[in-house]
């Protein structure tokens, strides 16, 4: 079976600040997606960013990264010049090709950020 | 654009009683997945549709839980009987094709007393 793994439930960082949150997966497809989501109090699911695993450059998305390891079957998201809207709950997931759509999501990293 | 819409947003029910959610995706999108987010399971498919026709329905926990997509624009998630055990927020995603980005709707909270 197809797992996601977040091995840190909560984070932390000071305002301003570099934050770097981890994902592995496992899986035995060879192609197949990878995805942050934000889940906020609000509970709205918003896509961060998104790699395909056919890339070899990380994804970039203004103060968002990636670090996409395909053989180490890792995926950590940086956050760059941490916001106070930053705080949120981050989710991993992995979208393997020939599973149709289905994204199979960690179980979550909860951010807070200090001011 | 109008993003993907859900309504209740929150449902408060009785045990027993029938329970639909509804959602409507993003226009021009041709699939469709419900998913249901609880403390215990995390995130987790149920169902999805592709072009209004349900592809994967291995994510429906039991017989209670039925799906529908009569036309590209309306979905139904309906519970019945419900049971306490199905308390948890309900989440319809869609995007254009079914590999493609899926965007969330806001979710709809269901209580099941």
């Amino acid at each position: 079976a197809q797992t996601v793994t977040q091995s840190q439930p909560e984070m932390s960082v000071q305002e301003a600040e570099t934050v770097t949150l981890s994902c592995t997966y496992d899986t035995s497809e060879s192609d197949y997606y990878l995805f942050w989501y934000k889940q906020p109090p609000s509970r709205q699911m918003i896509l961060v960013i998104r790699q395909e695993a056919y890339k070899q450059q990380n994804a970039t998305e203004n103060r968002f990264s990636v670090n996409f390891q395909k053989a180490a079957k890792s995926f950590s998201l940086k956050i760059s010049d941490s916001q106070l809207g930053d705080a949120a709950m981050y989710f991993c997931a992995s979208q393997p090709y020939n599973q149709g759509g289905k994204l199979i999501f960690g179980q979550g990293t909860e951010l807070s950020v200090k001011p | 654009d109008a993003g993907v819409i859900q309504s209740p947003r929150h449902e408060v029910t009785e045990m027993g009683q029938e329970v639909t959610l509804r959602c409507k995706p993003i226009s021009g999108h041709n699939s469709l997945f419900w998913y249901r987010q609880t403390m215990m399971r995390g995130l987790e498919l149920l169902i999805y549709f592709n072009n209004n026709v349900p592809i994967d329905d291995s994510g429906m926990p039991e017989d209670r839980f039925s799906a529908k997509m009569p036309n590209a624009s309306f979905s139904t998630l309906k519970i019945q009987p419900s049971e306490p055990r199905d308390s948890a927020v309900y989440f319809c995603a869609s995007s254009l094709n079914r590999r493609d980005t899926q965007y969330f709707g806001p979710g709809t909270r269901l209580t099941v007393l």
